[in-house]
């Protein structure tokens, strides 16, 4: 499975945009960019996922590089809500391996007020 | 609409006890999924059941298993546990096996002493 590379921890003051980065350096023409992220004692929940293009939803916006080796995952206004471990995930759809997503360290994200 | 549903929320068992831990899908979801998060560690992959039948396992010894049941509900059951088996279990369904999106519960704090 191809890997991702975060930064372990990220601090952003609160109401000002996040860009949280990853590499993904080794992805393949068939692998989607997820995000997933883990709020304090939950499980994980859905962020963002896209193929080649920008992708925007009500939560975040992902921003993928043109040679698709890396993407930002971007909270336009980070509020106190938004404190969570945030994980970059591929997944090869090709390879019919459903949703067995191969978590990372993910990075984690500090918001201050 | 319920989401995932996981019991018991805590577990306690003694080292070579066997563990049960349950999962509810969201109604209309057929595949499940079983993820093992240990202390300071990224989550795991460990089983997937689509349709009632195993599809994939991760890197986990054959003492791990589990099964889905007509109503794609879930078990996973650890034999022989081992204190390094402490962790929090977290299950996730998805409508089919290609779904993009993976929706998880709130996980079985399992601690073996």
């Amino acid at each position: 499975d191809a890997k991702t590379t975060q930064p372990n921890s990220m601090e952003s003051n609160e109401e000002e945009p996040v860009h949280l980065p990853c590499n993904h350096s080794t992805i393949s023409g068939t692998d989607y960019i997820h995000w997933y992220r883990q709020l304090p004692s939950q499980g994980p929940e859905y962020v963002i996922h896209g193929l080649t293009s920008n992708v925007n939803n009500r939560m975040a916006s992902l921003a993928i590089a043109e040679d698709r080796k890396s993407s930002t995952l971007i909270l336009h206004r980070a509020t106190l809500r938004d404190a969570a471990v945030y994980y970059c995930i591929l997944r090869d759809v090709i390879e019919h391996t459903g949703n067995q997503f191969y978590f990372g360290t993910g990075t984690s994200l500090t918001v201050i007020p | 609409e319920a989401g995932v549903t996981q019991s018991p929320t805590h577990l306690i068992k003694t080292r070579g006890q066997q563990a049960t831990l349950r999962c509810s899908p969201i109604s209309g979801h057929t595949s499940v999924y079983w993820y093992q998060q240990a202390l300071g560690l990224g989550l795991q992959f460990l089983l997937w059941y689509d349709e009632g039948e195993e599809r994939n396992r991760g890197n986990f010894p054959p003492r791990f298993s589990g099964r889905q049941f007509p109503n794609y509900s879930s078990e996973l059951n650890v034999n022989a546990l081992e204190l390094e088996d402490s962790a929090l279990y977290l299950c996730a369904s998805s409508p089919t096996g290609w779904s993009t999106e993976a929706f998880f519960g709130q996980g079985t704090r399992l601690t073996v002493v």
